[in-house]
């Protein structure tokens, strides 16, 4: 089965760069989240989207921003990189609100970013 | 604040043991409640979910309990074998769609053979 598809795997960026993370959510899912994992941390809620609008938002920093295109992938924008936003960042998928197993979401493997 | 608590930090376990992950949570809003097993450098995986209108839910090895009242649930992972090492995360959220997860801390189970 097709599966939450994020790229790239791996980034390494220098202090005060940007980066763009993507998301590919599974195929007839329309809403896809972000989450930030720090080492050995539980993850943390960023940001989501629904049908290209922003559906809630949690501890996401001004300096990063999303949106979600028309076929329903997702950018995750990052400027101005601090040390402190290494970490992994996955993005997750869920069908449409209220219908069958909107509930559940299913998460892509992880983009690693590394800030040097 | 941990809106969702998570005990033990980490486990070990005999293979063919029982491995058992408490969680508690506060929000009563929170209706579905998800289990991840997480393996290093890989994102979260379903495991089972439960919602607080069954007490119990099996599938195959691992056992949801549930406790409305007391606002806990479990997992309960039968016959540990060395492949379930990894890191579970209990979970909630309010069903209904586009809703955040909120994840436990954690627990990092190792199954020793």
């Amino acid at each position: 089965a097709a599966g939450v598809i994020q790229s790239p795997r791996h980034l390494i960026k220098e202090k005060r760069e940007t980066a763009t993370l993507k998301c590919y959510p599974i195929p007839r899912h329309d809403t896809v989240y972000w989450y930030q994992q720090g080492p050995g941390q539980d993850p943390q809620f960023l940001i989501s989207f629904y049908e290209k609008m922003q559906s809630d938002k949690g501890s996401i920093p001004d300096r990063f921003s999303a949106q979600q295109f028309s076929d329903y992938h997702s950018e995750l924008n990052m400027s101005s990189l601090e040390l402190g936003d290494s970490a992994l960042y996955f993005c997750a998928s869920s069908p449409t609100p209220g219908g069958r197993g909107s509930d559940t979401q299913y998460f892509g493997p992880g983009t690693r970013l590394t800030v040097l | 604040q941990q809106q969702v608590k998570q005990s033990p930090q980490s486990l070990i376990v005999q293979k063919g043991g029982i491995s058992i992950i408490n969680c508690a949570y506060e929000n009563t809003a929170f209706d579905y409640f998800p289990w991840y097993q997480q393996f290093p450098g890989k994102g979260p995986a379903l495991l089972i979910a439960i919602r607080p209108d069954v007490s119990e839910k099996k599938e195959g090895r691992f056992t949801i309990s549930f406790n409305k009242s007391a606002k806990q649930f479990s997992l309960h992972i039968m016959d540990s074998q060395p492949g379930d090492s990894a890191t579970y995360f209990c979970a909630a959220t309010v069903s209904g769609g586009y809703q955040k997860v909120t994840f436990g801390t954690g627990t990092k189970l190792q199954v020793i053979p």
